[in-house]
């Protein structure tokens, strides 16, 4: 068990450029979130998959922010079009469905946005 | 939406000494959690809460989940430096189709002085 694992770990973009990152969540888990922490914040929501369907998304996520986890194994988020705004860390977590509260989080994502 | 409100802000304790913290909502949850969080990492979870009035320990941590379902409370005792990080209370109400989203306070931030 190698924990959550997501890359890149920092990421600095010009606004308007897309960006794109990763997530591989521990091996037996088939339920993969997705949260966005500011400073001074606690983690937001912004979706979850079970296996490979997005089941929930926040109004966060808007239409330039797409998730996908084609598998049901590492998944995705992009952000297109990238605003000052969507400065953040990009968290993954993953939990079995049975203890779906127990979130196993990944370190994380760095975004910032220039 | 759900809001948490955690207290304090942030706390400086000296070695050894005990700790009390305390996250209030205007909704009620199902569950609660606490979670830790250190520099430039995920949020790892420390205790989960799933009945009104329960009283769970890990360690030197004890967490109880408020009887009113809006309140949740976590003691550290005899604080050692490792203590140090961002405390995030966190609840779920599952709720409708099924919503499995966290909800988290905005931290209470720990200092342990030697």
């Amino acid at each position: 068990d190698t924990g959550v694992s997501q890359d890149p770990r920092h990421k600095i973009t010009k606004r308007g450029q897309n960006v794109t990152f990763r997530c591989d969540p521990i091996s037996e888990h088939n339920r993969l979130y997705w949260y966005r922490q500011t400073l001074g914040q606690g983690p937001e929501f912004l979706t979850y998959f079970q296996n490979e369907a997005q089941l929930e998304k926040s109004r966060l996520l808007s239409d330039r922010f797409s998730a996908e986890r084609p598998k049901g194994s590492f998944s995705t988020l992009e952000i297109q079009r990238t605003e000052q705004g969507d400065s953040a860390m990009y968290l993954c977590a993953s939990s079995l469905r049975k203890t779906n509260e127990k979130l196993f989080f990944g370190s994380g994502t760095q975004l910032s946005v220039l | 939406g759900q809001q948490l409100n955690q207290s304090p802000q942030s706390m400086f304790i000296q070695e050894g000494e005990d700790v009390s913290m305390n996250c209030t909502s205007s909704s009620i949850f199902n569950t609660w959690l606490w979670y830790k969080q250190d520099p430039g990492e995920g949020p790892v979870l420390l205790i989960a809460l799933y009945k009104a009035g329960e009283l769970t320990s890990n360690g030197r941590l004890t967490a109880q989940f408020g009887i009113t379902r809006k309140d949740s409370f976590l003691n550290i005792s005899a604080s050692i430096p490792s203590d140090v990080g961002i405390y995030f209370c966190a609840g779920q109400l599952i709720q409708g189709a099924g919503s499995y989203q966290l909800t988290f306070g905005k931290g209470t931030k720990l200092s342990v002085i030697p």
